[in-house]
C-alpha cells in the first residue's frame, strides 16, 4: 500500500538554525498538510497546500515557517530560525480528494529537537 | 470552536480485557469523527470513522458510535491483544470552513500478556 514517507526520522538542531523537514506524499494525492505535536500536547494543524500554494494555515504557522513542493514529489517544511519551542513531532499528511470525508494519510513523523 | 477531549492515559490492560477510551467533542457545523492509531515507530493511521449521527465505525475489532446527543465518540474493543498497544487519537473534521483535522491529545494503551 502506498505510504507517505518522511525524512529524517529525528533531527537535532541548535536554536537559530534553519531546518528543512522532508515529505514524499502518496503519488496521486493532491492535498498536502503539516501537523505537529509538542510532547504531551495535542496534534495541531499547521498548514495545508494545494495546487502549489497554501490553502490554509494556522496561527502557529508564522513567518518563520514556509512550505514548498520543489519538484512535484517532495513536500517540505522549512523553519527559518528554530526556537526551543519548535521541538515537536512533525507529521506530514496527504489526501487524494477535496472531500472533507476523504481520509488523510500520515507519515511516520520527524522528531525535531532544538537545543 | 472545534475541539476534542479524550481520556488521559496511559491505559494498561491485560490481554483479552475490555477497552474503552472516551472521546467527547465540540464543533461548529456537522463534524465527521475519526479515530487514528499510532503504533510504535509508525505514523498516524486511520482506524475508523463515522460521518453522521448514530453511525458506527468499526475496524479490527474496534468500534465507536457517533452520539450527537452526548457529543461523544468513545472507542471500544471487547478483547484487546498485545498488538493493540499504541497511541489512539480521536479527531474531528467539520464540513464548513477549515479543511483540517482537530485532534485530541492521544491515549497511550499498553496491553500486557
Amino acid at each position: 500500500e502506498p505510504e507517505v514517507t518522511q525524512t529524517p526520522s529525528h533531527q537535532v538542531t541548535q536554536m537559530g538554525q534553519e531546518v528543512i523537514l522532508r515529505c514524499v506524499p502518496i503519488s496521486n494525492h493532491l492535498y498536502f498538510y503539516w501537523y505537529r505535536q509538542i510532547l504531551g500536547q495535542k496534534v495541531e494543524f499547521l498548514v495545508s497546500f494545494y495546487n502549489n500554494e497554501i490553502s490554509e494555515k494556522s496561527e502557529i504557522f508564522d513567518d518563520q515557517f514556509s512550505v514548498e513542493r520543489p519538484d512535484g514529489s517532495n513536500f517540505t517544511l522549512k523553519i527559518r530560525s528554530t526556537k526551543l519551542e519548535d521541538s515537536a513531532m512533525y507529521f506530514c499528511a496527504s489526501k487524494q480528494e477535496s472531500s472533507y470525508n476523504s481520509p488523510l494519510h500520515f507519515g511516520n513523523g520527524t522528531r525535531l529537537t532544538v537545543t | 470552536g472545534n475541539s476534542v477531549t479524550q481520556m488521559e492515559g496511559p491505559v494498561t490492560l491485560s490481554e483479552e480485557a475490555f477497552l474503552t477510551i472516551n472521546c467527547t467533542y465540540t464543533a461548529t457545523g456537522y463534524p465527521s469523527l475519526f479515530w487514528y492509531v499510532q503504533y510504535p515507530g509508525e505514523g498516524l493511521q486511520l482506524l475508523l470513522k463515522a460521518t453522521k449521527a448514530d453511525d458506527k465505525g468499526s475496524n479490527k475489532g474496534f468500534e465507536a458510535t457517533y452520539r450527537k446527543e452526548t457529543t461523544s465518540f468513545h472507542l471500544e474493543k471487547g478483547s484487546v491483544q498485545v498488538s493493540d498497544s499504541a497511541v489512539y487519537f480521536c479527531a474531528l473534521r467539520v464540513s464548513t470552513g477549515a479543511n483540517n483535522l482537530f485532534f485530541g491529545t492521544g491515549t497511550r494503551l499498553t496491553v500486557i500478556p
